[in-house]
């Protein structure tokens, strides 16, 4: 087990176009978040998955996004018709139950919508 | 609402110095909090929770209610210290499961 991996590192798309993005947290963490990261912000709070279940999503996340994490493993973000200002470094943790607050983070996805 | 506020976007000292990353936070509740670093290219991590009352890498926090307050502190800087910080105070969304929330950052340079 090699941490978090997010898949692609990159992605660059047009406008409107549709993009989908994976997160594989650490096998043993049912816990898994998605942030969103713009330049010179911190971390946003996207969503959160307690196993397969989508228990929190933000106010501030349109209606063109949407995750899943069907068995509880892996993860998808998706984000329709793709906007400049989705722009971004989009970024996924894991944690187990004890360790309240303790994220293990990937390397990010960083979106460029052109 | 929940809220963390590091007030410093740039933060620079000399090796050797003592250094303080200041955070302040605004939560009703119980207040968790936490500082996460991220390095020149490599991942967020981690760096320390107040409820450890640990020191990691010669960094310590002080959670004060008083003020609501967590600064991170060090007595003395080392250039590896170098990188972005990450005050962050989680908050509990339900009964068994919560979140973090990120202030906006702040950057340590620390000179030769």
């Amino acid at each position: 087990d090699t941490g978090v991996s997010q898949d692609p590192r990159h992605k660059i798309t047009k406008r409107g176009q549709n993009v989908t993005f994976r997160c594989d947290p650490i096998s043993e963490h049912n816990r898994l978040y998605w942030y969103r990261q713009t330049l010179g912000q911190g971390p946003e709070f996207l969503t959160y998955f307690q196993n397969e279940a989508q228990l929190e999503k933000s106010r501030l996340l349109s209606d063109r996004f949407s995750a899943e994490r069907p068995k509880g493993s892996f993860s998808t973000l998706e984000i329709q018709r793709t906007e400049q200002g989705d722009s971004a470094m989009y970024l996924c943790a894991s944690s187990e139950d004890r360790l309240r607050g303790g994220y293990t983070f990937g390397s990010g996805t960083r979106l460029t919508v052109v | 609402a929940q809220r963390v506020t590091q007030p410093e976007k740039l933060l620079s000292v000399f090796k050797g110095a003592p250094v303080e990353l200041k955070c302040n936070y605004s939560y009703s509740g119980s207040p968790e909090l936490f500082w996460y670093v991220q390095y020149s290219r490599q991942r967020l991590q981690l760096l320390l929770r107040h409820i450890s009352r640990e020191s990691i890498k010669g960094f310590t926090a002080d959670l004060n209610k008083g003020e609501t307050s967590f600064h991170l502190k060090k007595p003395f800087a080392q250039e590896e210290d170098s990188a972005m910080y990450y005050c962050a105070l989680w908050k509990l969304g339900g009964t068994s499961y919560g979140k973090l929330t990120f202030g906006q950052g702040t950057i340590l340079t620390v000179h030769p």
